[in-house]
């Protein structure tokens, strides 16, 4: 298994500030995972946080927007930038290793509202 | 692309009755299926998943899932709902075929009555 850890765990910012939200893990994965969850709705994946190289953006997704670091295996962020309410969301960590048999964890996520 | 449908967005019971929470899948390959819970204020934690084998996977909390391609579904049931199965229930599948990122249904809220 693995413990991930987000902080902050929720946040109230102003329109046209940034946030950046952590994601530290227990260990070493392979894969990290950005997504987002908007009130009522399902999960959308944003990214894939690639260690040592650009992050991956899914459609409708950009990296202006929301910038993703991973300096190694065990550590991301994700940046909200310039924001609007329409970024209110809930913001997911998510993490697995290659090979048979693992699983996606989640971190119990960031619960953004922008005012 | 990989698409996954549920078909309810709230299933009521009464405690003790049986549950089913429906989800069906679209795939050109074949898939990886999962059912996530998620408690309220809470992350998802993995219910059960369906890599190959047994069409039949048995999870946690007494819930189940039978695999069937002909019907294209992965439906989730229980034989007897407790108070604490309340919340909200998402079924996945894998995206190209690597089972870690996912491609989330809406949802089912599941309300459990006394």
């Amino acid at each position: 298994s693995a413990v991930i850890s987000q902080k902050p765990s929720r946040d109230i910012c102003q329109r046209g500030t940034s946030l950046t939200i952590q994601c530290q893990v227990d260990s070493q994965v392979t894969m990290m995972f950005w997504y987002r969850q908007q009130p009522g709705q399902s999960l959308t994946l944003i990214a894939t946080a690639n260690q040592g190289s650009e992050a991956t953006y899914e459609s409708g997704f950009v990296i202006d927007k929301f910038p993703i670091s991973r300096p190694n295996l065990t550590f991301s962020t994700l940046t909200v930038s310039n924001m609007s309410p329409e970024d209110s969301s809930i913001y997911l960590c998510s993490v697995a290793r290659t090979g048979a048999n693992t699983e996606a964890f989640f971190g119990q996520g960031t619960r953004l509202t922008v005012v | 692309a990989q698409s996954v449908t549920q078909l309810d967005s709230q299933v009521p019971v009464f405690e003790e009755a049986p549950v089913e929470l429906r989800c069906n899948y679209s795939s050109s390959v074949p898939p990886y299926l999962f059912w996530y819970v998620q408690y309220p204020n809470q992350g998802l934690q993995l219910l059960l998943k369906y890599l190959s084998g047994s069409t039949l996977v048995k999870g946690i909390n007494g819930f189940e899932a039978e695999f069937k391609k002909s019907e294209t579904s992965f439906h989730l049931t229980k034989p007897s709902a407790h108070m604490s199965d309340a919340a909200e229930y998402f079924c996945a599948v894998s995206d190209s075929g690597g089972y870690n990122k996912l491609i989330f249904g809406a949802g089912t809220r599941l309300a459990v009555h006394p």
